[in-house]
């Protein structure tokens, strides 16, 4: 089963309107969680690392006013797309490394964001 | 800058055909993971090589990490239709997955009954 959840799985807003979406790691702790973007058929562009109890670290490019992540808990990691126009929509997708002997990264299933 | 070049963008090959995917970069990493991710759907991890030269199998993919862990590849052997999906390389600086991770461009490979 998933050991990261990402909620919604899809979302439809009006331009202007601002549209949150949580990962959430289900069975560890999570200290860092990373917030990725995709386009069809293109990689993952990594937006910003989210950290427990600090302010996320943004990549070069990204505007921390547009996309805001609040890591409130453990276990928990918001992105809020804030004033959403349509050429945010993309795909969004969160990771978690799940600590341990056998350390993995783990996706969540990803939020298709489209902005009318 | 992308760090990691993965070749090819696009391969589209009958069922039961062999393929090769390679990732290069100049840069030295840690560890090299492989993703496999369907359409609306998070990346799947398939593998992580850590040792230069590491060779790892899983099933009919056979993963291949360079000598000076500056390129991978991923060899599929009797391609399924099932294999369909986009193929991503990954690499890492830190000692652990918690570290940020420079991903390829990512292969599209469609494999056709």
């Amino acid at each position: 089963g998933a050991v990261v959840s990402q909620h919604p799985s899809w979302v439809i807003c009006k331009s202007g309107t601002s549209v949150k979406i949580e990962c959430r790691s289900l069975d560890f702790q999570a200290t860092t969680m990373f917030w990725y973007r995709q386009f069809p058929k293109q990689s993952l562009m990594l937006m910003a690392t989210s950290n427990e109890g600090s302010k996320a670290t943004y990549e070069q490019g990204v505007e921390k006013d547009k996309f805001l992540i609040n890591h409130a808990s453990l276990t928990l990691s918001t992105l809020t797309v804030t004033s959403a126009h349509p050429e945010d929509s993309s795909f969004y997708i969160c990771s978690a490394p799940r600590p341990g002997i056998n350390e993995k990264l783990f996706f969540g299933s990803g939020t298709q964001l489209s902005v009318l | 800058t992308q760090l990691l070049e993965q070749s090819p963008q696009f391969l589209s090959i009958q069922e039961g055909e062999n393929l090769t995917v390679y990732c290069n970069s100049s840069s030295v990493f840690s560890s090299l993971q492989w993703y496999r991710q369907e359409p609306g759907e998070g990346p799947v991890l398939l593998v992580t090589v850590v040792t230069g030269g590491e060779v790892k199998k899983l099933k009919r993919l056979t993963f291949q990490f360079g000598d000076a862990r500056k390129d991978s590849s991923l060899h599929i052997t009797a391609a399924q239709p099932g294999d369909t999906g986009l193929y991503l390389c990954a690499g890492g600086r830190g000692k652990t997955s918690g570290s940020r991770l420079t991903f390829g461009e990512g292969t599209q490979l469609t494999v056709n009954p």
